[in-house]
């Protein structure tokens, strides 16, 4: 079935320090979302890439969709400790887009002061 | 506006018990989600539903597992009788017909089976 794969699964890093997390689709998208989770807490949209080698950038948040629309990445650039969390990448399952999505494994982001 | 409300945010049985979940989405909002997330794997879709109808459910585990949303408004999720596996945090979501297809997540109820 269809699968979204995320690497890697944890990253550690300094503050200051920059950060990608990558997805891959087994599947070619119609679009990617991408969630943030903190610590206890549930997944909040980020943003949402449509189009092939679309990049959105939401300050320090770089998003790009792959030209084949099967692959994205989030790059952070210079982490804060308030970018702790795991970013989930999602499409869309099945091939009537009901909405409903498949998740990637998630990139836990730990950040040290 | 109110976002999306889970009750209980925490709930421990013992396995054979019954649970159930319920949601609240935004009002108005005529999609509904259920979403499990076990021990720190991916979060994997349960259903669907579009106002009171199941969508998809093609996600549910298996028959031990209701998924209810009578009258369109909220839903509820049973579990009976559970099992050690069914552990695991339960997100519903909600999102509008228009626009985009982006969902709104609510705190999750966690749910542990001993």
């Amino acid at each position: 079935g269809q699968q979204v794969m995320q690497i890697p699964q944890y990253q550690h890093v300094q503050e200051g320090e920059d950060f990608t997390t990558y997805c891959n689709s087994s599947t070619t998208l119609s679009n990617i979302q991408w969630y943030k989770q903190r610590p206890g807490g549930h997944p909040v949209f980020l943003i949402q890439l449509v189009k092939s080698g679309e990049v959105k950038k939401q300050k320090r948040l770089t998003f790009q969709f792959g030209e084949a629309k099967k692959n994205s990445s989030l790059h952070i650039t210079a982490t804060q400790t308030t970018d702790v969390g795991t970013y989930f990448c999602a499409g869309p399952g099945g091939s009537s887009n009901t909405g409903k999505l498949i998740f990637g494994q998630g990139t836990t982001l730990q950040v040290k002061p | 506006e109110a976002g999306v409300t889970q009750f209980p945010s925490h709930s421990v049985i013992e396995k054979g018990q019954t649970v159930t979940l319920r949601c609240d989405p935004i009002s108005g909002h005529d999609n509904l989600y259920w979403y499990r997330r076990v021990m720190g794997k991916e979060i994997k879709f349960l259903l669907h539903f579009v106002k009171e109808s199941k969508q998809d459910e093609s996600g549910m585990p298996n028959n031990r597992f209701l998924a209810e949303r009578t009258g369109g408004t909220y839903s509820t999720l049973k579990v009976q009788p559970a099992e050690l596996e069914d552990s695991g945090v339960y997100f519903c979501a909600s999102s509008s017909r228009q626009g985009l297809r982006f969902q709104y997540f609510g705190p999750g109820t966690r749910l542990l089976v001993l």
